[in-house]
C-alpha cells in the first residue's frame, strides 16, 4: 500500500488543463514542502518534473505547475499534448528521513 | 552530463541474495548535498523507495525493507550497491539508481527530497 494516495487515472482533451492530486498526512505532504512529481513513459525511467512543492527542473515546459494545500499536493498540467500521456508519481519526505511515492496516476490524453 | 547505470545479475534463485551496482560517470559520487538511492517498480505496479546512501556512508532506509537491505558505497569507483537478502517472487521489479538531492536543518536533521538523475534501471526476476 503507497504511503501517498493518487487518483488510478485522469483524461483530458488536447489543450485542456488537468489537475492530479496526491493526499497524505502531516508528517509527509502536510507538514514539509518536499513534494516532487516525476513523469514515466512506458519502458522509461522516471523524470522529473517538479520538485519543492512548485519548481520546474530546467527544461521542463512551464504547463507544468505544482502546488499543495493542507495535506494535498496538485500536479496541473496545461494545454495538455499527445506527448504529456504517461504515468506520474508524487514523492513526499516524510518523517524520520524517509521517502514515499504516491501509487501513481495514469494521465491518458484523449 | 551526469549518468547513472545498473549492473548485476538479471535473475535470482528465492531466498538468495540480490545484489545490483550503480556506476556513476560525469560527476563524483562524493559530491556535497546529494544522496544515492535505489528504488525499484515491480512490473505494472508503482515505485517504492528502497533506501539511500551519502558518500561518508550514512544510510537511511525503507522501514518495510529495511531487515533485508543493505547499502554500500565505494567512492575509488564511483560505485553504490545494493544487498537485498531472502528474496522472494515479490522483489521481481524494474530497480533503478538514482541521485537524490539532500538538506540539512538547523536541528542537523537530514532531508532526503527529490530524485534528480536516474539510471536506465535493470529488470530482476526472482525464479528458481
Amino acid at each position: 500500500q503507497s504511503a501517498l494516495t493518487q487518483p488510478a487515472s485522469v483524461s483530458g482533451s488536447p489543450g485542456q488543463s488537468i489537475t492530479i492530486s496526491c493526499t497524505g498526512t502531516s508528517s509527509d505532504v502536510g507538514g514539509y514542502n518536499y513534494v516532487s512529481w516525476y513523469q514515466q513513459h512506458p519502458g522509461k525511467a522516471p523524470k522529473l518534473m517538479i520538485y519543492d512543492v512548485s519548481n520546474r527542473p530546467s527544461g521542463v515546459s512551464n504547463r507544468f505547475s505544482g502546488s499543495k494545500s493542507g495535506n494535498t499536493a496538485s500536479l496541473t498540467i496545461s494545454g495538455l499534448q499527445a506527448e504529456d500521456e504517461a504515468d506520474y508519481y508524487c514523492s513526499s519526505y516524510t518523517s524520520s528521513s524517509t521517502l514515499g511515492f504516491g501509487g501513481g496516476t495514469k494521465l491518458t490524453v484523449l | 552530463q551526469l549518468q547513472l547505470q545498473e549492473s548485476g545479475p538479471g535473475l535470482v534463485k528465492p531466498s538468495e541474495t540480490l545484489s545490483l551496482t550503480c556506476t556513476v560517470s560525469g560527476g563524483s559520487i562524493s559530491s556535497s548535498s546529494y544522496y544515492w538511492g535505489w528504488i525499484r517498480q515491480p512490473p505494472g505496479k508503482g515505485l517504492e523507495w528502497i533506501g539511500s546512501i551519502y558518500y561518508s556512508g550514512s544510510t537511511y532506509y525503507n522501514p518495510s525493507l529495511k531487515s533485508r537491505v543493505t547499502i554500500s558505497v565505494d567512492t575509488s569507483k564511483n560505485q553504490f550497491s545494493l544487498k537485498l537478502s531472502s528474496v522472494t517472487a515479490a522483489d521481481t521489479a524494474v530497480y533503478y539508481c538514482a541521485r537524490s538531492v539532500s538538506r540539512i536543518t538547523i536541528f542537523g536533521v537530514v532531508i532526503i527530497s527529490y530524485f534528480d538523475y536516474w539510471g536506465q534501471g535493470t529488470l530482476v526476476t526472482v525464479s528458481s
